[in-house]
């Protein structure tokens, strides 16, 4: 099956500054790979997700990137804010797998002022 | 719509009680997800259902656990008997697939457990 990593597992950053949290998987058919963020004592909620067939994508102050050779895809943030502040989950699927999402072991962020 | 709603929030147990876990999905969603979350594993997918079908369950941890979904607004994950490495938040969420394409899970807020 589908294994997923993810770090750094913690990450400190000032304000304003940038924010980037890393992902590998394992299985070369995986084809989406969504981003969640979970605020404290909520569920998760999906941010930002990206296919295969496209090699980036922004919304705002959030991008994703991903390398299918590689199998890595990445979440940056800039112009980071303390409501930025939270844990982060990346996560990839097969189109077609029944959306059977498997989810890295989370980034927690804090943004510190 | 009110989102994804589970029930109840915060249950604590004694080791050997049976625990009923419930979740209503977002209404015309067909795919539901219960998922168990602790700081050592993370996110876990424990089963997931199809049009009230289970799919996979491959992620149930053994047969003190049961999941069913008698009709497509409701759903329950039942562990009997409980026991203390079993506490962790759960949460359902549901999506909508249509011809296996992947879509945005909707979580619901979750369910804690503690068993004692």
């Amino acid at each position: 099956g589908e294994n997923v990593e993810q770090h750094p597992s913690t990450l400190s950053v000032q304000e304003g500054d940038s924010a980037v949290i890393k992902c590998t998987y394992s299985d070369s058919a995986s084809n989406y790979f969504p981003w969640y963020k979970q605020e404290l004592g909520k569920g998760p909620q999906l941010i930002i997700d990206i296919r295969s067939n496209v090699g980036e994508k922004k919304d705002q102050r959030i991008a994703v990137t991903l390398n299918k050779t590689a199998k890595h895809f990445s979440l940056h943030i800039t112009e980071t804010q303390p409501e930025d502040s939270a844990v982060y989950f990346c996560a990839a699927s097969l189109t077609g797998g029944g959306n059977k999402l498997t989810f890295g072991t989370g980034t927690q962020l804090k943004v510190e002022l | 719509d009110a989102g994804v709603i589970q029930s109840p929030r915060h249950e604590v147990t004694e080791m050997g009680q049976e625990v009923t876990l419930r979740c209503k999905p977002i209404s015309g969603h067909n795919s539901l997800f219960w998922y168990r979350q602790t700081m050592m594993r993370g996110l876990e997918l424990l089963i997931y259902f199809n049009n009230n079908v289970p799919i996979d369950d491959s992620g149930m941890p053994e047969d003190r656990f049961s999941a069913k979904m008698p009709n497509a607004s409701f759903s329950t994950l039942k562990i009997q008997p409980s026991e203390p490495r079993d506490s962790a938040v759960y949460f359902c969420a549901s999506s909508w697939a249509v011809r296996g394409d992947t879509g945005e899970l909707f979580f619901g807020e979750g369910s804690r457990l503690t068993v004692l």
